[in-house]
């Protein structure tokens, strides 16, 4: 199937400074890449839907100046957490769509954020 | 807003007895409906979906059922390995408003050999 890979697997970083995480589709180009967080044994939370080449939809209550998304091209997205403090340490976690069907939706494998 | 309850949250078995989660939407509109087997420190995995228009679907020892009126689905396991230990989750998608996956709560399953 097709693959996601994202960049860092675990980063740990001090508050007050940025950190950038990468998501992309190895294999495939994705129309819209979403971007999850997750909390220790909780489900998955979507922060931010992102199409290439437009700014990301965002839901309610996530901050889209702490979050920030860019998706430059078809393959690639990223979000940086800007001024991270320790309550932004979570498991973050990208998919990416492939086209308009249903069952084409690929997950990566996460990045752990820690915030000291 | 769209919301999918999940239960159990919690679901210890023996090896090679079955086991079941269950799962209720609220949007009339979702018509595509996945299963994600995620482990610890990795991305969920999809294992099985079904379509709205259908009611039952079966891959060698997962199957998933569908009640549409009753917007109810869940996923059976027979014969449970201690490898299917995991943490489960449902999901619905509608493909109206973006394609958004609604995630349950989670299961977190645990085979007991």
């Amino acid at each position: 199937g097709a693959v996601v890979s994202q960049h860092p697997s675990r980063v740990i970083c001090k508050s007050g400074t940025s950190v950038k995480i990468e998501c992309r589709s190895l294999d495939f180009q994705a129309t819209t890449m979403f971007w999850y967080r997750q909390f220790p044994k909780q489900s998955l939370m979507l922060m931010a839907t992102s199409n290439e080449g437009s700014k990301a939809t965002y839901e309610q209550g996530v901050e889209k100046d702490k979050f920030l998304i860019n998706h430059a091209s078809l393959t690639l997205s990223t979000l940086t957490v800007t001024s991270a403090h320790p309550e932004d340490s979570s498991f973050y976690i990208c998919s990416a769509r492939l086209g308009r069907k249903l069952r084409e939706q690929y997950f990566g494998p996460g990045t752990r954020l820690t915030v000291t | 807003g769209e919301n999918v309850e999940q239960h159990p949250s919690t679901l210890s078995v023996q090896e090679g007895d079955s086991a079941v989660i269950k799962c209720t939407y609220s949007d009339s509109a979702s018509n595509y409906f996945p299963w994600y087997k995620q482990e610890l420190g990795k991305g969920p995995q999809l294992i099985i979906d079904i379509r709205s228009n259908v009611g039952e679907k079966k891959d060698q020892r997962i199957a998933v059922t569908l009640n549409k009126t009753a917007k109810h689905f869940s996923l059976h396991i027979t014969e449970t390995q201690p490898e299917d230990s995991a943490v489960y989750f449902c999901a619905a998608i509608s493909n109206t408003g973006g394609f958004k996956t609604i995630f349950g709560a989670g299961t977190r399953l645990f085979v007991k050999a």
